[in-house]
């Protein structure tokens, strides 16, 4: 059974780093076919994506918080860590793990499977 | 804001069929494969189809989803109560080297 869980603070300070740990479980970041994509979404908004990092180690960010967000995976751990610095109330969302595949190239990800999230609020 | 552009709402009774639209430029919608999502309130989203055609294990086939140049739809047959929550399209952008979700479209029943 595949599944994923977002654990970390519900509550930062504006300009803090938030750490994220995703803990997989029924599956493992071994090769380039598996990857683990960051996905946030603000309250009442829509899904926006973050990072995603394969498990060959290569990695991808989202232009607009590029200079602000670290994708990291501990393999003996069979976890993944999100991390996003100097963090504005704009941040506030719920923040979601979810397991990326593709079937027909490389950058055709779609993820099957998700984590339940978890609400992360930025406030002093 | 999005560069996927989905209708904000659509609404329909028990039993008809709505379809959702996804419209995008060529570096992704017409180029990537389309994948669609449902979601409720509280819950996390769940993968309804992927690379524009293809179900999961465990979706009806009265879900479904088609490709038209650089627009992706989604059709649902049979409207039912459990339909209703916000479904997002997501692609690649080529040209910005990201994963990009639709808006998101609410759905009432």
């Amino acid at each position: 059974q595949i599944t994923l869980k977002e654990s970390g603070p519900t509550l930062v300070k504006p300009t803090q780093t938030l750490t994220l740990t995703c803990t997989l479980s029924g599956f493992s970041l071994r090769t380039s076919e598996d990857s683990v994509g960051w996905i946030r979404q603000p309250p009442g908004k829509a899904l926006e994506w973050l990072a995603l990092i394969y498990g060959d180690d290569d990695k991808r960010y989202s232009p607009s918080l590029m200079s602000r967000v670290t994708i990291t995976k501990d393999t003996s751990k069979n976890e993944v860590v999100l991390t996003v610095g100097n963090m504005d109330p704009l941040d506030t969302a719920t923040y979601f793990c979810a397991r990326g595949r593709y079937t027909s190239g490389y950058n055709q990800i779609f993820f099957d499977f998700w984590g339940q999230g978890t609400l992360v609020s930025v406030s002093s | 804001q999005s560069v996927l552009t989905q209708p904000p709402s659509v609404s329909g009774a028990p039993g008809q069929t709505v379809t959702i639209s996804c419209t995008g430029g060529y570096s992704y919608v017409g180029t990537y494969r389309v994948h669609w999502y449902h979601q409720v309130p509280g819950k996390p989203p769940k993968l309804l189809i992927y690379d524009n055609t293809n179900r999961p294990s465990g979706v009806p086939d009265r879900i479904s989803g088609s490709m038209s140049g650089t627009s992706a739809s989604l059709a649902i047959t049979g409207l039912q109560a459990e339909d209703e929550g916000d479904y997002y399209c997501h692609s690649y952008d080529e040209d910005a080297r990201r994963w990009l979700f639709g808006g998101g479209t609410k759905l009432t029943v």
